[in-house]
């Protein structure tokens, strides 16, 4: 099947810890996204990476680092978790860099307890 | 900064009913509107927009573009429980991302 696919599609993990999320595409695309959803569904631009170059990178902590071992690839390492860091975190790739709407992957919820 | 606004938050109707989602944006370097369908998982495409007064549509949805008045809205016709999601509208500004609005919570009872 052709599609984005992020794993785990759930995170429950203590405060403090450190975890990663992956996400991986087999569309041919050039580019990928980290979004966030909060609670009140708002879905916010994290990162974007054009063909494994970074883009975009809206003020996130320092404690997201994204990285893109290929095209296809574009995981979230994220330190030190904090509680406001509990949403769900959806992949997605696109052709071009904003270009004519996303693919999006199935969504990873984070709860930190 | 570039927005996007939906309207309303939230919605509760009936099967057959017909409802009428609101997205305003502002944003510097418009390129295309889109629109969203988002169940439980990921938001699924629904339409993309760049024309106005273009009315684009897909069985009971439809949607339109006003670009001098700076909206869209997205109708859906004869409501079906199926229909139940939150509808996401979103801007393409042309700088490498889709800026989303709040999205609408639509739920149809039988």
């Amino acid at each position: 099947d052709t599609a984005v696919s992020q794993t785990p599609k759930y995170l429950v993990t203590q405060m403090g810890n450190d975890k990663s999320i992956k996400c991986e595409q087999n569309l041919g695309h050039d580019t990928m996204y980290w979004y966030k959803q909060d609670s009140k569904k708002f879905l916010k631009i994290m990162f974007s990476y054009n063909n494994k170059e970074l883009i975009i990178n809206e003020t996130v902590p320092n404690r997201f680092s994204p990285k893109s071992p290929d095209k296809a690839h574009l995981n979230l390492h994220i330190n030190s978790l904090e509680l406001g860091d509990s949403a769900v975190y959806f992949c997605a790739s696109s052709l071009y860099p904003g270009s004519y709407g996303y693919t999006f992957g199935s969504g990873t919820r984070l709860t930190v307890v | 900064e570039d927005k996007v606004v939906q309207s309303p938050l939230s919605l509760v109707v009936h099967e057959g009913d017909t409802v009428t989602l609101n997205c305003s944006y502002e944003v510097t370097n418009f390129r295309s509107l889109l629109w969203y369908k988002q169940e439980k998982k990921a938001p699924t495409f629904l339409f993309m927009l760049t024309s106005s007064g273009i009315e684009k549509k897909s069985g009971r949805l439809s949607s339109i573009l006003d670009k001098k008045e700076l909206f869209s809205i997205l109708n859906i016709t004869a409501t079906q429980t199926g229909d139940s999601a939150i509808y996401l509208c979103a801007v393409d500004n042309q700088g490498g991302k889709l800026i989303f609005g709040q999205g609408t919570e639509l739920s149809v009872k039988p």
